[in-house]
């Protein structure tokens, strides 16, 4: 199947700082993708989508200055949390679809632990 | 709106016992029934769907589901499990976008 990668990990960062995730598939082309937040022994929540060259779609609740979100190419997609503070802490979790296969089917990233010191 | 329900949130069960994972689901219109598996330190796998037809959906790994729609149910089972399916299993609905319940933890004792 499709593979979708997610670069880091894992990353510690102190409050106030930024990070960015970055979302890449890795053998085909992802027009759109979705970035999930994972709380723990919760489900996933759909944070926003985005389509390559487009303003991303977020949810209601998720804060669109603080998550950062671009989808410049058909193989990446960047998430940027902007000036982390503790409650950001959480797994987050992209997944991308291609205009080629049905809509219900999406390829699902390692995910990323993030926490904020 | 649609939304997924898994009753619970950890099932553990021995090696080669059958085991059923619940999800209920709410919608108002038609919608497309997924599970997916989690293993440790890995993306979700898709492990079988529903999008219409035969009610009972076969999936990878010897796994299977029923879409109930009288009882809104897409139950996951399972006659005889592995060590190797120990995971976290998720129940989604499909409308415009995907909605995840809130994971089960299988975990398969020798």
């Amino acid at each position: 199947g499709a593979v979708v990668s997610q670069h880091p990990s894992r990353v510690i960062c102190k409050s106030g700082t930024s990070v960015k995730i970055e979302c890449r598939s890795l053998d085909f082309q992802a027009t759109t993708m979705f970035w999930y937040r994972q709380f723990p022994k919760k489900s996933l929540m759909l944070m926003a989508t985005s389509n390559e060259g487009s303003k991303a779609t977020y949810e209601q609740g998720v804060e669109k200055d603080k998550f950062l979100i671009n989808h410049a190419s058909l193989t990446l997609s960047t998430l940027t949390v902007t000036s982390a503070h503790p409650e950001d802490s959480s797994f987050y979790i992209c997944s991308a679809r291609s205009q080629r296969e049905d809509i219900d089917t999406q390829y699902f990233g390692p995910g990323t632990r993030l926490t904020v010191l | 709106a649609q939304s997924v329900t898994q009753l619970d949130s950890q099932v553990p069960v021995f090696e080669e016992a059958p085991v059923e994972l619940r999800c209920n689901y709410s919608s108002s219109v038609s919608v497309y029934l997924f599970w997916y598996v989690q293993y440790p330190n890995q993306g979700l796998q898709l492990l079988l769907k529903y999008l219409s037809g035969s009610t009972l959906v076969k999936g990878i790994n010897g796994f299977e589901a029923e879409f109930n729609k009288s009882q809104t149910s897409f139950h996951l089972r399972k006659p005889s499990v592995h060590i190797s399916d120990t995971a976290e299993y998720f129940c989604a609905v499909f409308y415009n976008d995907m909605r995840f319940g809130a994971g089960t933890r299988l975990t398969v004792k020798p």
